[in-house]
């Protein structure tokens, strides 16, 4: 069975500074997808950066990158210039083909607060 | 405007009672999911419907029975409402390899 791992329950860091987000995948397959998604106090889901497994390269977003370890299946995110609107939960997801569609496997999310 | 809609934002019921949620996504999407987060943010796939037709369904209580009567929609039924239904309940949809985009949740209260 998939799962994902995010084993920083909570996180801080000072606005303007970098902070990195770990998230660990268990998976046999090796074609899939993986996500980081934000949900600020608001509640809403809002994704942040995607990248597919096939692709070496890093994906890169703006302020936000990740570091993709397909041999390790380590994906981690990292936020660099932390701003104070960064404050959320950061959701780690893996998503994969089952029974004809694609499912999402999310980890347990990381709480991150940027401080002023 | 909003991609992906449900309502209501809140809703607040007694135990058995039964309540629907509604979705509704206006992006074409083909695939549209049901999720449930619970009160430590955990969040678990419950149904996935693509073109209309159930593909995922979860291990659910039967008392929920989703409902999807074009490939934009797609509502939740929940009958005998208990207290553990309790949590926030998010509605998504996508094209079948892409990500998903989320609504902005029904928080579900059970009294």
């Amino acid at each position: 069975a998939q799962t994902v791992t995010q084993s920083q329950p909570e996180m801080s860091v000072q606005e303007a500074e970098t902070v990195t987000l770990s998230c660990t995948y268990d998976t046999s397959e090796n074609n899939y997808y993986l996500f980081w998604y934000k949900q600020p106090p608001s509640r809403q889901m809002i994704l942040v950066i995607r990248q597919e497994a096939y692709k070496q390269q890093n994906a890169t977003e703006n302020r936000f990158s990740v570091n993709f370890q397909k041999a390790a299946k380590s994906f981690s995110l990292k936020i660099s210039d932390s701003q104070l609107g960064d404050t959320a939960m950061y959701f780690c997801a893996f998503m994969r083909l089952t029974s004809g569609t694609y499912k999402y496997i999310f980890g347990t999310g990381t709480r991150l607060k940027v401080l002023a | 405007d909003t991609a992906v809609s449900q309502t209501p934002k809140y809703l607040v019921t007694q135990m058995g009672n039964d309540k629907s949620i509604k979705c509704e996504q206006n992006l074409g999407h083909d695939t549209m999911y049901w999720y449930k987060q619970d009160s430590k943010k955990f969040l678990k796939i419950m149904f996935s419907y693509n073109n209309k037709e159930l593909i995922i369904n979860e291990t659910v209580p039967n008392r929920f029975s989703p409902k999807s009567p074009d490939k934009a929609h797609l509502n939740l039924h929940i009958n005998s409402l208990e207290l553990g239904d309790s949590a926030v309940y998010f509605c998504a949809s996508s094209y079948s390899n892409t990500e998903a985009f989320f609504g902005q949740g029904t928080r579900l209260t059970v009294v």
